[in-house]
């Protein structure tokens, strides 16, 4: 079945750092990708998606491709701040529903 | 906007004790979902509704029973609280399952303890 791998963990960079969360996806088809961010006690929000290969998605300047010749949809950020700090799920979709990565904690320090 | 309204927030329950889960969208989406979020985990489908009128299991629908009332609303009952269903539990919406591309709204979530 469909699959999600993403760094556990908790991540942990300094306020203006440069950030990648890994994601690598297993499916059959071409899903559509999606970043999901959780902060405390708040349900999931979507940040970016990208739907068909070689698609960049962005948003708060948050950026991830699709990359289908390595099956990857990894998170960057140029600069993050505090208010980043928070839980990152990658996802993709199939007819069914979501399937989800474990999601990545990232705590960013002043 | 509300978007995805779940009750009630928080519940204690003891084992055996059943309860209700209530969801509602305002967005007058046709396809809504539950989801449960454990430690290490990430979120796993229980059920899904594709529209009004139709449900289906997702990846652990086993102590669980959803009702999908009208488009507005999709509940998910527990009918003998077990403590491994202690979690938290999320509904969500989008405009069609038909369509992958489309995002899901989440609501806030239901944090539930079994005892």
């Amino acid at each position: 079945g469909d699959s999600v791998t993403q760094m556990e963990g908790p991540v942990t960079l300094s306020e203006e750092a440069f950030l990648t969360i890994n994601c690598t996806y297993t499916a059959t088809g071409y899903p559509s990708l999606f970043w999901y961010v959780q902060y405390p006690g708040e349900g999931l929000q979507l940040l970016l998606k990208a739907t068909k290969a070689d698609d960049k998605g962005s948003n708060k300047g948050f950026e991830a491709t699709y990359r289908k010749e390595t099956t990857s949809f990894h998170l960057e950020k140029g600069s993050v701040q505090v208010s980043d700090s928070a839980v990152y799920f990658c996802a993709l979709r199939d007819w069914d529903g979501l399937t989800f990565g474990k999601g990545t904690h990232l705590i960013i320090q002043p | 906007n509300a978007g995805v309204t779940q009750t009630p927030k928080f519940q204690v329950l003891k084992t055996g004790q059943s309860m209700t889960l209530q969801c509602a969208q305002d967005m007058n989406h046709n396809s809504m979902y539950w989801y449960r979020q454990d430690p290490g985990m990430g979120l796993r489908l229980i059920y899904y509704s594709a529209s009004e009128g139709t449900t289906d299991k997702g990846e652990v629908p086993n102590g669980y029973n959803v009702s999908r009332l009208n488009k507005r609303e999709f509940s998910l009952r527990l009918e003998s609280a077990a403590p491994s269903q202690t979690s938290v539990y999320f509904c969500a919406s989008s405009e069609s399952s038909r369509s992958s591309n489309q995002p899901q709204h989440f609501g806030d979530g239901t944090r539930l303890s079994i005892l």
